[in-house]
């Protein structure tokens, strides 16, 4: 069974730092690219970033570049969120999300993680 | 970025009613589009890929059209289970991959 497990998520204030981390098993991790996505609470989805599977490239939202680091230890089946300079608007619930590609050039996010919330507050 | 317009925000159906649900991006991005259901307290769940392709397991009644710049999904036969928010997703070239703001489905 795959499963994505999410941990790191807790209370911080705006500015500071915090690592999230998404532990995974069943599936070959170093064969995929992985993604972390974010949902406010009770809002959208926003896609955070991207990781290739040897972490050779990775690509971020507008909204967190510059800010967060998304990086992998495939000895580990780990991904990591490295999320510096904090604000409010960062509150959210942050999945880890294998990206499944087809051979015709298709991707798609599944399976999810449970997720793990992170609270921007003073 | 592309940015991805979906309609309507939120609408009420009947068991057994055909319910369709809008996307447009803002770009044309060919077929690269997806479509998730997220139930409350859970994970979203991909349904379909590519504009039109089921993934296994996800129940017929479910299909998806579109190619460039307008997309829909559509519930031929609304039952109980199928309340949730749906989003729709682009992969098209490279990241940012972005989604629907979303439609919440509900039971009347």
């Amino acid at each position: 069974e795959v499963q994505l497990v999410e941990s790191g998520g807790v209370v911080v204030q705006p500015g500071g730092s915090l690592r999230l981390s998404c532990v995974v098993s069943g599936f070959t991790f170093d064969d995929y690219t992985m993604h972390w996505v974010r949902q406010a609470p009770g809002k959208g989805l926003e896609w955070v970033s991207l990781i290739t599977w040897n972490g050779a490239s990775t690509y971020y939202a507008d909204s967190v570049k510059g800010r967060f680091t998304i990086s992998r230890d495939n000895s580990k089946n780990s991904l990591y969120l490295e999320m510096n300079s904090l604000r409010n608007e960062d509150t959210a619930f942050y999945y880890c999300v294998k990206d499944h590609y087809h051979s015709s050039g298709w991707h798609w996010f599944d399976p999810w993680g449970q997720g793990t919330l992170v609270t921007v507050s003073s | 970025d592309i940015q991805m317009t979906q309609s309507p925000s939120s609408l009420s159906a009947s068991i057994g009613d055909r319910v369709t649900i809008t996307c447009r991006p803002s770009q044309d991005i060919d077929k690269y589009l997806n479509w998730y259901q997220q139930k409350p307290g859970k994970a979203p769940k991909v349904l379909i890929y590519a504009a039109s392709s089921l993934l296994p397991g996800v129940p017929s009644r479910f299909s998806g059209s579109g190619s460039g710049t307008d997309f829909t999904l559509t519930i031929s036969s609304l039952q109980p289970e199928d309340s949730a928010t749906y989003y729709c997703q682009q992969t098209y070239s490279t990241p940012p991959w972005t989604f629907g703001q979303g439609t919440k489905v509900e039971i009347k």
